[in-house]
C-alpha cells in the first residue's frame, strides 16, 4: 500500500481565485491520478500526471482550468484555477501501487467556492 | 466504454447482520480488476476488498467477501457481523489489467446505514 497526503484538507475559497492541492505520497510511484467528487456524486477522473511529462486529461478538463504538476516519482500538484461555486468538491489525488494492480486514495480536499 | 452499475443508492442493516451490495458491469475485456471502496464520512476513499478476474475464488478479508460472477459481470459485496463503523458510502469500480495506467471507472455509490 501507499500513504499519501493532501494539503489542505479543507478550504473555503472566493470565486475568481486559484489554489493548488498538493499531494504527497510516502514511496515513489509512476502514476499519479486526479479525482474530482462533486456533492453526493461520484468520483471523475480529471488527469492522469506522470513524472517528466505532460499530464494526460479526461474528456471535460483542461489544462487551462486544471494544472497539474509531477515534480517527481513522490509529488504531484492539483491547481484549481479561476474558481466558481461549480467547483465546490472534493479532491482526490490517488497512485497506482509499486505492484501495478491497486489505486490508493488521499484524504481528499474539500473545497467550497463562494 | 466500461460502465459499472451500483442499482442500489441506499441499503441498511442491523447492526451484526449480513447485507449484501450489488454492483454489475459491462466490458469486452477478459482480465480486469474489481474494487469495493468505502468512503466514511471523513471523505477518504478505502480500499476495501479487491478481486482479480483471472481467479475463479472469490477474494476475502475479514468480515467483506464478494460473490463474483464473471460470465454475469456481477460482483457484490458481502458484510458480516456488521458494525456501526461500517456505515459509509460503498463504491464498486473496474480497471482494465491490459496496461499499468488505465483508469478507474466508479459505480454511482451506495449510501449503508448501520443500525444499532
Amino acid at each position: 500500500s501507499a500513504v499519501i497526503s493532501q494539503k489542505p484538507s479543507r478550504d473555503i475559497c472566493q470565486r475568481g481565485t486559484s489554489l493548488t492541492i498538493q499531494c504527497q505520497v510516502d514511496s515513489q510511484v509512476t502514476m499519479m491520478f486526479w479525482y474530482r467528487q462533486q456533492p453526493g456524486q461520484s468520483l471523475t477522473l480529471i488527469a492522469t500526471a506522470n513524472q517528466g511529462s505532460e499530464a494526460t486529461y479526461e474528456s471535460g478538463f483542461v489544462i487551462d482550468k486544471f494544472p497539474i504538476s509531477r515534480p517527481n516519482l513522490t509529488f504531484s500538484t492539483l491547481t484549481v484555477s479561476n474558481m466558481s461555486p461549480e467547483d465546490s468538491s472534493i479532491y482526490l489525488c490517488s497512485v497506482l501501487d509499486r505492484s501495478g494492480n491497486t489505486i490508493y486514495f488521499g484524504e481528499g480536499s474539500w473545497l467550497t467556492v463562494v | 466504454a466500461q460502465t459499472v452499475t451500483q442499482s442500489q443508492p441506499e441499503m441498511s442493516v442491523q447492526e451484526a447482520e449480513t447485507v449484501t451490495l450489488s454492483c454489475t458491469y459491462d466490458t469486452s475485456e477478459s482480465d480486469y480488476y474489481l474494487f469495493w471502496y468505502k468512503q466514511p464520512p471523513s471523505r477518504q476513499m478505502i480500499l476495501v476488498i479487491r478481486q482479480e478476474a483471472y481467479k475463479q475464488q472469490n477474494a476475502t478479508e475479514n468480515r467483506f467477501s464478494v460473490n463474483f460472477q464473471k460470465a454475469a459481470k456481477s460482483f457484490s459485496l458481502k458484510i458480516s457481523d456488521s458494525q456501526l463503523g461500517d456505515a459509509a458510502m460503498y463504491f464498486c469500480a473496474y480497471r482494465p489489467y491490459k496496461s499499468s495506467g488505465d483508469k478507474l471507472t466508479f459505480g454511482t455509490g451506495t449510501r449503508l446505514a448501520v443500525r444499532p
